[in-house]
């Protein structure tokens, strides 16, 4: 079966520090590999995903991940976070042909001004 | 408009009473899912189903059921709601099991 773990459950911030928040995944095959954002009082919203290609991926505000086959490992970055970027994201791991998707638990995202 | 929308967005409910979420989506996905997202516990699958014919069970299924009344329509039931099932509850759909998924705006249940 499919896991995924995030290592980092409440992380905090001042305004343009630097990002990581660490995701694993239990599959050795194939993965399809995402990352979610859910702002305060609102649904979650994909920021990147990973299919193929290129292990370094560009999401959307200035979000990017890297897919680490050897290291089962799909960390979220950004350089530079912005107040606004206090969230929660989560991230998730469909591997090869599971018909399910499965979300890590999250990690709370505090940036403060 | 959204495209997947919830109703209601917020219940308040007591013990032992029969409560109804629904789901409608409007993105012509046969894929639609329920979870349930607890603070620490992040997202669970509920029930999920890959067509009006096609129904399975997530991994915490007990308490609850569904309906498939429609590609569009994705209904959730707690038969006799307890006080445990106080959450915030999210429906999603995708095109592909192993694709992006939408989320609705959420439902937030309270269960006295």
């Amino acid at each position: 079966a499919q896991s995924v773990s995030q290592h980092n459950h409440h992380v905090i911030l001042s305004e343009a520090a630097s990002l990581e928040l660490g995701c694993n995944y239990s599959y050795g095959g194939t993965v399809n590999l995402f990352w979610y954002v859910q702002y305060p009082g609102q649904h979650l919203q994909l920021l990147l995903k990973y299919f193929s290609g290129d292990p370094l991926v560009k999401g959307i505000k200035g979000f990017e991940a890297e897919f680490i086959k050897s290291k089962f490992s799909f960390n979220l970055r950004k350089p530079s976070v912005q107040w606004s970027d206090t969230a929660e994201y989560f991230c998730a791991v469909n591997s090869g042909g599971y018909q399910k998707v499965t979300f890590g638990i999250g990690t709370k995202l505090q940036v403060i001004p | 408009d959204a495209d997947v929308t919830q109703t209601p967005r917020n219940r308040i409910t007591k013990t032992g009473k029969r409560i109804m979420l629904e789901c409608s989506q409007t993105k012509g996905h046969d894929r639609m899912y329920w979870y349930r997202q607890d603070p620490g516990l992040g997202l669970q699958l509920i029930y999920y189903s890959f067509d009006v014919k096609d129904i399975n069970k997530g991994e915490i299924s007990d308490g609850y059921s569904v309906s498939r009344q429609a590609q569009a329509k994705f209904s959730l039931s707690l038969e006799s709601a307890i006080p445990n099932q106080t959450a915030l509850y999210f429906c999603a759909t995708s095109d592909q099991g192993y694709n992006e998924q939408f989320f609705g705006p959420g439902t937030r249940l309270t269960v006295l």
